[in-house]
């Protein structure tokens, strides 16, 4: 479809537990992005990555760890979930800097 | 957090009606983008505007890039039901790289 896939697309885990969030792309492009969407929040921005092995903090940052070892995947960890945690996280993509994002389809994470 | 105020934050209207939602922020963009979010999936582009001033259509809808650059709008005409969702704008400014900073989002509800 549109290059870009997360997984899992729901996950249940209890407080405590650490979590890692897949995302993968077949488009090539260098930067890619997790947010988190929450009510009243709109997209906030976790982390981000401008190549491999190149990160950085977002707005939202703490609690989350992430690494790309190749260009295709993007990997988001929770180190130990806690309830605050619970959120819709996407992945995004970008060719460019100049360019409009292409948004994953979401994974749902709930923290019991 | 948000640097962006989208307003309003939802939008109840009759099928065939035109809809005007807008974003404006204290801090000079050099990109603006509007998403629609259908329910259960990703965000996806309907507009990006790169210079102030500058007008485009993509079918019914209109975009505007203001030309202070701290604002844009965005029109839809003849609503139909299939436009119900969450619509996104987003702004890049020059001084965060490939970063999108995003509004709260304008839930549309279109009654048939």
């Amino acid at each position: 479809d549109a290059g870009i896939t997360q997984s899992p697309r729901h996950k249940v885990t209890e407080t405590g537990t650490p979590v890692t969030l897949r995302c993968h792309q077949t488009e090539n492009h260098r930067y890619m992005y997790w947010y988190r969407q929450d009510p009243g929040h709109g997209l906030r921005l976790i982390h981000y990555s401008y190549g491999v092995k190149d990160t950085d903090k977002g707005e939202v940052s703490d609690g989350y760890s992430v690494s790309r070892s190749k260009t295709e995947d993007f990997l988001l960890t929770l180190e130990s979930a806690t309830s605050s945690q619970t959120s819709v996280y996407f992945c995004a993509i970008s060719e460019d800097r100049d360019y409009g994002y292409t948004f994953g389809s979401g994974t749902r994470l709930t923290v019991v | 957090g948000q640097q962006l105020n989208q307003s309003p934050q939802s939008m109840f209207i009759q099928e065939g009606e035109d809809v005007s939602m807008n974003c404006t922020s204290s801090s000079i963009f050099n990109t603006w983008l509007w998403y629609k979010q259908d329910p259960g999936e990703g965000p996806v582009l309907l507009i990006a505007l790169y210079k102030a001033g500058e007008l485009t259509s993509n079918g019914r809808l209109t975009a505007q890039f203001g030309i202070t650059r701290k604002d844009s709008f965005l029109n839809i005409s003849a609503s139909i039901p299939s436009d119900v969702g969450i619509y996104f704008c987003a702004g890049q400014r020059e001084t965060s790289g490939s970063r999108l900073t995003f509004g709260e989002g304008t839930q549309l509800t279109v009654n048939p």
